[in-house]
C-alpha cells in the first residue's frame, strides 16, 4: 500500500536558520507529492506540490524536489521566520488510488526569535 | 472566491447523540473528501464523494458513520451514537476533478468534535 514517512518532530530553530524536513514515500505507480501546512487551530493549506520526477515545487521561500531514485520529497527553506511556526504534512496521491491523499504524521516546527 | 466552508467549527456531543458535520466545497468543485485527524496524528482518509455518489468509502468505519453529497446543498458527514473515541478534527476537502493523482485538494478549516 501507499505510505509516507516524515521526520520525527518537534523541530525548534532560531529565526533565519536553515530548515530541512525529510519525507520519503512508498507508492504504487508514480504519485504526485504535496506539502501542506497547518497553523494552530486552522485547516491545512497547500504549500507546494510536484507531479513528476525531478519537478521542484516552490512557494513562500519553501522548496521540495521530487526524487524518484530515493523516493523522497524533502522540504527546505533557507531562512525561516517566526511566522513559519506550524505543523507540516507531507502527502501523496497515487494514480489508481481513487484520489485519496495519504499523509505523513506531521512535523511540528517552532521558530524562536 | 470563497474557500471550502465547514460548519460548525466546534461541536460538543454527549455519548450516544448524533453529530452532523457540513461541508460546502469551493465554487466549481464537484469532488469532496472527508478526513479525520486524531490528536497528535496525521490525517486519515475517510470517504470521497461526487454529487449524489459515494466513490470511495474505504476509510469509513463500518458502523455509525455515513456521508452524502446531495444534488443541492452541502456534503454531510453523519456520526450516529457517538463515542469518546470519535473525538477528533474532521476536515473536508474539495477538488475540481482533474486527472487522478494530479488533482489538487483544498481543505476547509475543520470541525472539532468533542464527545463528553
Amino acid at each position: 500500500g501507499n505510505s509516507v514517512t516524515q521526520m520525527e518532530g518537534p523541530v525548534t530553530l532560531s529565526e533565519e536558520a536553515f530548515l530541512t524536513i525529510n519525507c520519503t514515500y512508498t507508492a504504487t505507480g508514480y504519485p504526485s507529492l504535496f506539502w501542506y501546512v497547518q497553523y494552530p487551530g486552522e485547516g491545512l493549506q497547500l504549500l507546494l506540490k510536484a507531479t513528476k520526477a525531478d519537478d521542484k515545487g516552490s512557494n513562500k521561500g519553501f522548496e521540495a524536489t521530487y526524487r524518484k531514485e530515493t523516493t523522497s520529497f524533502h522540504l527546505e527553506k533557507g531562512s525561516v521566520q517566526v511566522s513559519d511556526s506550524a505543523v507540516y504534512f507531507c502527502a501523496l496521491s497515487a494514480l489508481g488510488s481513487a484520489r485519496q491523499l495519504t499523509f505523513g504524521s506531521g512535523t511540528q516546527l517552532t521558530v524562536l526569535p | 472566491n470563497a474557500g471550502v466552508m465547514q460548519n460548525p467549527r466546534h461541536l460538543v456531543r454527549r455519548r450516544g447523540q448524533e453529530a452532523r458535520l457540513r461541508c460546502s466545497p469551493m465554487k466549481g468543485h464537484s469532488h469532496v473528501y472527508w478526513y479525520r485527524q486524531l490528536p497528535e496524528e496525521g490525517l486519515k482518509f475517510m470517504v470521497y464523494l461526487q454529487k449524489e455518489n459515494i466513490i470511495d468509502e474505504s476509510g469509513m468505519p463500518k458502523e455509525r458513520f455515513s456521508a452524502e453529497f446531495p444534488k443541492e446543498g452541502p456534503s454531510i458527514l453523519r456520526i450516529q451514537q457517538v463515542v469518546r473515541g470519535d473525538s477528533a478534527a474532521y476536515f473536508c476537502a474539495s477538488s475540481p476533478g482533474g486527472t487522478p493523482g494530479v488533482d489538487t485538494q483544498y481543505f476547509g478549516p475543520g470541525t472539532r468534535l468533542t464527545v463528553l
